[in-house]
């Protein structure tokens, strides 16, 4: 496609249930990038994946959050366990190499009850 | 520890008048600026940035001063238009990172017809 895209658009889970977020980044954007935004907060970095290399997991807020991409391809982020805190957009982010161009996609909404 | 500060929470302008969005920062070592405009339902889009070597970078209806001395960051919109209704992200690169950018919580302006 010509955008990032990003499925579910919403998603509400109940406490303690594992969620799945996916991510299709721009066809050849090497550099893939998960962040999250709690209301009324500011974009918080979660992880970030280039090429093959080893991910940069600085950011996952517990061992609760992982995520996994396979080559230039398809970004999935779990939660499991969910948490209310856990309530936020879930934004996927792809460039063309380690650039400031980020192509962000609409975001996944999550909403843990 | 918040890096990245977007003190106003809001906006509000009237059409064809100057909108002023301020950013404070608190690392030395942020390098590269940039804003980043948000619709609801979207992901955010880059608008502008600036290297720590200017001191302004003008592009269009858009102009971004950076002062180094004071930390701070503003973008110029100039004349405000209908369209510019949007959340405004200020963010920041880290010389030592991989890229990461440190948001701001965003400043949502309004521009009144």
């Amino acid at each position: 496609g010509a955008g990032v895209s990003q499925s579910p658009s919403n998603k509400v889970t109940e406490k303690g249930k594992d969620v799945e977020l996916r991510c299709d980044p721009i066809s050849g954007h090497t550099a893939l990038y998960w962040y999250r935004q709690r209301l009324g907060q500011g974009l918080e970095f979660l992880i970030y994946f280039q090429g093959n290399s080893a991910p940069d997991k600085s950011g996952l807020p517990s061992d609760r959050f992982s995520a996994e991409r396979t080559g230039e391809s398809v970004s999935t982020l779990t939660i499991q366990r969910t948490q209310q805190e856990d309530s936020a957009v879930y934004l996927c982010a792809s460039s063309p190499d380690r650039s400031y161009g980020y192509t962000f996609g609409s975001g996944t909404r999550l909403t843990v009850v | 520890d918040q890096q990245v500060k977007q003190n106003s929470p809001s906006l509000s302008v009237q059409e064809g008048r100057i909108s002023i969005l301020n950013c404070d920062y608190t690392n030395s070592m942020f390098d590269y600026f940039l804003w980043y405009k948000k619709y609801p339902a979207e992901g955010p889009t880059f608008l502008i940035s600036i290297s720590s070597i200017k001191d302004k970078n003008e592009d269009g209806r858009f102009t971004v001063f950076l002062n180094k001395s004071a930390k701070h960051l503003s973008l110029h919109i100039v004349p405000s238009q209908p369209g510019d209704s949007a959340v405004y992200f200020c963010a920041a690169n880290r010389m030592d990172s991989n890229y990461q950018l440190i948001w701001g919580a965003g400043t949502k302006l309004i521009i009144k017809p």
